[in-house]
């Protein structure tokens, strides 16, 4: 299995821009989460889906921020616009939820600089 | 409100050390899980051990150990024999009886550097 793929790995953008975080979970997972990590607040989340379906947004910033599940196998996370204070290193996450604990396997990151 | 401490932020020893990082939880869920990640300094989070609340018999697993007390709410690592490749920053997480494991609280992390 290839793991949780994300993209793009490293973005660079100015102020006021679109960026648009991509991921791919693995395939059989039915659960995804956006992670975000800072220096200032560690990982917290941001978003979840159960089967394609948001399931808790509570930690979604602002409405700046939007995250997209349109099939199993893809999710986005979008930040319109940017600003310098959203840069951190975003980590998309997956499971297969059942009951009791579920083991989320980690993406390797979407590092966004916002300049 | 669920929440997971770190006091350690960083801790520095040298190899062939033994080195426990501390995790102390709060939660009010009566079943709930515990998790340690690691994360080296390629940046991606790697998953070490889960644990659920009512299991409390201690794991091991080669040079790492864990060791869980519900009495003191600590969910507590050891690294036997420290190795160069043991520096990473360890993330201890939990999530609880609600959402059946989905929503992971993260501590600070603790930075371990084993020196050579």
């Amino acid at each position: 299995d290839a793991g949780v793929i994300q993209s793009p790995r490293h973005e660079v953008t100015e102020m006021g821009q679109e960026v648009t975080l991509r991921c791919k979970p693995i395939s059989g997972h039915n659960s995804l989460f956006w992670y975000r990590q800072t220096m200032m607040r560690g990982l917290e989340l941001l978003i979840y889906f159960n089967n394609n379906v948001p399931i808790d947004d509570s930690g979604m910033p602002e409405d700046r921020f939007s995250a997209k599940m349109p099939n199993a196998s893809f999710s986005t996370l979008k930040i319109q616009p940017s600003e310098p204070r959203d840069s951190a290193v975003y980590f998309c996450a997956s499971s297969y939820r059942r009951s009791g604990a579920n083991v989320l396997t980690f993406g390797a990151g979407s590092r966004l600089t916002v300049l | 409100a669920q929440k997971v401490t770190q006091a350690q932020t960083e801790i520095s020893v040298v190899e062939k050390e033994d080195v426990t990082l501390d995790c102390v939880y709060e939660t009010r869920d009566t079943t709930y899980y515990l998790f340690w990640y690691k994360q080296p300094p390629s940046g991606e989070l790697v998953f070490l051990i889960r644990r659920n609340s009512f299991d409390e018999q201690n794991e091991i697993s080669g040079r790492y150990s864990w060791n869980f007390q519900k009495s003191t709410s600590s969910f507590n690592f050891t690294i036997t024999a420290s190795q160069v490749v043991d520096s990473a920053v360890y993330f201890c997480a939990l999530s609880g009886e609600e959402t059946s494991g989905s929503r992971l609280t993260f501590g600070e992390g603790t930075q371990l550097t084993v020196n050579p």
